[in-house]
């Protein structure tokens, strides 16, 4: 089966500009997930989607991040305005359903000038 | 509220030698322990699980069984490869509905030729 993909694999902006991250998960996986992975930490969770409604978005910044899942299916997450500390690799994950493990992407690398 | 904490890297093995990374949890209910792996430039793989106390997780002659009574879930594995070299992330997952996943700060493994 296909993977997790996302685009893109790199991004370079300045701060205070915006950027945007996309995801399709697996066919099928009703559950969808971002992480923030800062460099030498785990992956914190943003925003966790079961289809196209949130199920928890208690870690995400939302005055910055923004992140929608129309149709259940691919995913956007947004970062307007940037900042220095938003630096990181952005993980997309998706899973049959909550309790199941979650097959992860590549990663979108983000760096802040 | 639940968190993991791991042993902190990196972790230098020549190969053959045995491996042994400790990962112990906090958490208020029966959470299921997981082990995922990433491999350099590549997302998160799910390693091994175990879903509740004594079960024994394995995959690729690594192994990890889950402690309740001591809240941990090391990993070992037995004769390591130069192609074990990556980063190892110990998670749990709290099963009382929101399936939220914690994940610890990693640990570098290399393994000398």
């Amino acid at each position: 089966e296909a993977g997790v993909a996302q685009s893109p694999r790199y991004k370079i902006i300045e701060k205070r500009q915006s950027v945007a991250f996309w995801c399709n998960p697996i066919s099928g996986h009703a559950t969808l997930y971002w992480y923030q992975q800062i460099l030498g930490q785990g992956p914190k969770l943003l925003i966790q989607f079961q289809n196209n409604g949130v199920v928890d978005d208690s870690q995400l910044p939302k005055d910055r991040f923004s992140a929608e899942r129309l149709k259940g299916v691919d995913s956007t997450l947004k970062i307007q305005p940037a900042k220095l500390e938003d630096s990181a690799v952005y993980l997309c994950a998706s899973s049959l359903d909550r309790a199941q493990p979650q097959h992860f992407g590549d990663g979108t690398r983000l760096s802040i000038l | 509220g639940d968190s993991v904490t791991q042993m902190e890297g990196p972790v230098t093995l020549s190969e053959e030698a045995f491996l042994t990374i400790n990962c112990t949890y906090t958490a208020t209910g029966y959470p299921s322990l997981f082990w995922y792996v990433q491999y350099p430039g590549e997302g998160l793989q799910l390693l091994l699980k175990a879903t509740k106390a004594d079960d024994k997780g394995s995959n690729k002659g690594f192994e990890a069984t889950y402690r309740k009574e001591t809240t941990s879930f090391h990993l070992e594995k037995g004769s390591v490869q130069v192609s074990d070299s990556a980063v190892y992330f110990c998670a749990l997952s709290d099963n009382t509905g929101g399936f939220k996943t914690i994940f610890g700060a990693g640990t570098r493994l290399f393994v000398k030729a």
